[in-house]
């Protein structure tokens, strides 16, 4: 069965620095989404895109953040100068055009030190 | 916009015992409805979802859910608790439609199976 996946599983940077976490969503999937979970809080939503370009972004996908869809599989999401806050578990999701629910890959924590 | 309420953030049942977690939405249209399960260090993997058609929705490993629009309700039940069932529970909600709207989660219910 066809399933998202993402790189790195766990990612340990220092405060400042640049971090690209990538996603390959399910292959006939057209939109993309970013979700963030903090230790022991709920899912949140980054990011939404369709088309090649942002379709919608939560307040905290600030111009710190930016995703990119470099070719025609990966999905990539950039956070340029991380902060301590930034430490979360990273969930890339896809789904199809025609139905809603969305499909998660298995995360990436970002532990910034 | 949406929003959901899930009572409840830790829920403890004995093996074989009925799983009940609840879960409320708030949405300004009609909603499309999800519930997923995390393991332990792991994804988030859908249960089952709500998009309009029948309102009971039977789901994976004999979980299901009802959407009452009266109550803007859809509760998460399972008749007969298993040990492999802890897990965080998560409901979700979007209002669909034509654009790329985002999932709103709930908080989590976290769930213990008492052997």
């Amino acid at each position: 069965e066809p399933e998202v996946t993402q790189t790195p599983s766990h990612q340990v940077t220092q405060m400042g620095q640049e971090v690209i976490l990538r996603c390959v969503p399910i292959s006939n999937h057209l939109y993309f989404y970013w979700y963030r979970q903090i230790l022991g809080q709920k899912v949140e939503f980054l990011v939404s895109f369709y088309n090649n370009e942002i379709s919608e972004k939560s307040e905290i996908f600030d111009d710190q953040f930016s995703v990119e869809r470099p070719d025609g599989s990966n999905f990539t999401l950039k956070i340029r100068s991380t902060k301590l806050e930034d430490s979360a578990m990273y969930f890339c999701a896809s789904r199809q055009g025609a139905t809603y629910e969305q499909y998660f890959g298995p995360g990436t924590r970002l532990t910034v030190t | 916009a949406q929003s959901v309420t899930q009572l409840g953030s830790h829920v403890s049942v004995s093996e074989g015992a009925l799983v009940l977690l609840r879960c409320n939405y708030s949405s300004s249209v009609p909603p499309y409805l999800f519930w997923y399960v995390q393991y332990p260090n792991q994804g988030l993997q859908l249960l089952l979802k709500y998009t309009s058609a029948a309102t009971l929705v039977k789901g994976i490993n004999d979980f299901e859910a009802e959407f009452k629009k009266s109550e803007t309700s859809f509760h998460l039940t399972k008749p007969s608790a298993h040990m492999s069932d802890a897990a965080e529970y998560f409901c979700a909600v979007t209002p669909g439609g034509s654009g790329n709207t985002p999932l709103v989660f709930g908080k989590g219910t976290r769930l213990s199976v008492i052997a």
